[in-house]
Order: structure tokens, then C-alpha cells, then sequence
């Protein structure tokens, strides 16, 4: 069975341009969840979906960031413009309610901001 | 606000001796309690849960971890560590209230020296 693939793994990009980061999730996981590391600290929410819903977005930073998850498979993370302190490891999980919480993590994508 | 610390950036053992890696929390009721690892250019990996019952859980790898109630804890242990142990460890907690978002702690980086 295919683990949880996250595209790409590492990206650099100047300020104030565009980048989206993608998310397979794994087959017949409905709760898709985003979160970020940033150098160091602590490991942050951003968000949760439920099939193509959002559940909860309490933890987007701000409106550059925006998430989706197409016919409840993929999702993807845009952030644009990109500010300096976007930079770190953007993390994707998924899970299946019948696992009680645990989380499947992909490798993560690094994400530079020069 | 909900929280969780691990107080130790680091934590060095030699290879054969008992290991501990602390955790507490700040949550309210009685949360999903979660340990996962993190090798070098992986993503997270699943290592244990405490839902309810016994407060000593065991997980992969030889791992376990003890509940402690009254000091909301959930120290991760091991009675003898491996160098292939090394690796970033992570404290998680799901609140069973108000939705499902984990929360991590900064994490803590484990040495095993032969």
C-alpha cells in the first residue's frame, strides 16, 4: 500500500512569487491534515479536511495561504505571495477514522524563501 | 491554550542503557496521547498511543511510554537504547473535544552513542 506522497520535496523561491505544494493522501483516508515546522519549533497545524471539506483552517497564518482538495483525493497548499517566514517543512497527513488518531506523515516539502 | 512540551531539545544515552524522553501537557478532559518518530529525510512515523486503560503502552521498536495523570505526562521510554534509535521524537496529544487537530511539542532529538 502506498504511504502518504508529498510533491515537492524541497522548493526554493524568491519572495513574493507563487509556490503549491501537493498531498496524496493515502487510498480511503477521508481526514487530510496540513501542518508546518519551522526551523526548530514546535509542529503547527494549518488545517483539516474531511473528504473535500474543510473541517477546521483555524490555523492558516493568514490569506496568502490557500488549500484544497479536489473530489475529496489530492490536496494542494498555495502560497502566494510568499513572505520570508514561510519558510520550513510543510508536513501532510492523513488518517481513517477507524485508527483512533494516528496519523500517517509524508516526507514532508521544505519550503525556501529567499 | 492548549500545549504540549517536551523540556529537552536533546537527549544523550549510551547505546545499551535505559532511555527516557519527557513529555507533559496542558489539556483539557482526556486527550488521545501520541509519540511519533522522525528519521533523517523521512516524515513522522507512528510510535505509540495511550487512549485509556493501562497507564504503561507499548509501541514499536521496544518502545513504551507511561501515562501519569496528576502531572499530565507521557514520558517515552526504552530499556535498552540502540544507535539506531537516534532520531527526532515527537510528543502528540488529540484533544477529544472540539474537533481533531493534534497538537505537537517542539520535539526532542535523541543521541545513542556506541
Amino acid at each position: 500500500e502506498a504511504g502518504v506522497t508529498q510533491f515537492p520535496s524541497h522548493s526554493v523561491i524568491e519572495k513574493g512569487q507563487t509556490v503549491t505544494l501537493r498531498c496524496d493522501p493515502i487510498s480511503g483516508h477521508d481526514n487530510l491534515y496540513w501542518y508546518r515546522r519551522v526551523m526548530g519549533k514546535e509542529i503547527k497545524f494549518l488545517l483539516h479536511f474531511v473528504k473535500e471539506s474543510k473541517q477546521d483552517e483555524s490555523g492558516m497564518p493568514n490569506n496568502r495561504f490557500l488549500a484544497e482538495r479536489t473530489g475529496g483525493t489530492y490536496s494542494t497548499l498555495k502560497v502566494q505571495p510568499a513572505e520570508l517566514e514561510d519558510s520550513g517543512v510543510y508536513f501532510c497527513a492523513s488518517s481513517h477514522p477507524g485508527l483512533r488518531g494516528e496519523l500517517f506523515f509524508g516526507e514532508g516539502s521544505r519550503l525556501t524563501v529567499l | 491554550a492548549q500545549s504540549v512540551a517536551q523540556p529537552e531539545d536533546q537527549v544523550n544515552v549510551a547505546e545499551g542503557n535505559p532511555l527516557t524522553v519527557k513529555c507533559t501537557y496542558s489539556v483539557s478532559g482526556n486527550p488521545y496521547l501520541f509519540w511519533y518518530v522522525q528519521y533523517p529525510n523521512r516524515g513522522l512515523q507512528f510510535l505509540l498511543k495511550y487512549i485509556t486503560g493501562d497507564n504503561l503502552v507499548k509501541g514499536s521498536y521496544g518502545f513504551e511510554a507511561e501515562f501519569n495523570k496528576s502531572q499530565t505526562s507521557f514520558h517515552l521510554k526504552k530499556p535498552s537504547a540502540l544507535v539506531s534509535d537516534s532520531a527526532l521524537y515527537f510528543c502528540a496529544v488529540r484533544p477529544n473535544t472540539g474537533g481533531f487537530k493534534t497538537i505537537f511539542g517542539a520535539g526532542t532529538r535523541l543521541f545513542v552513542k556506541a
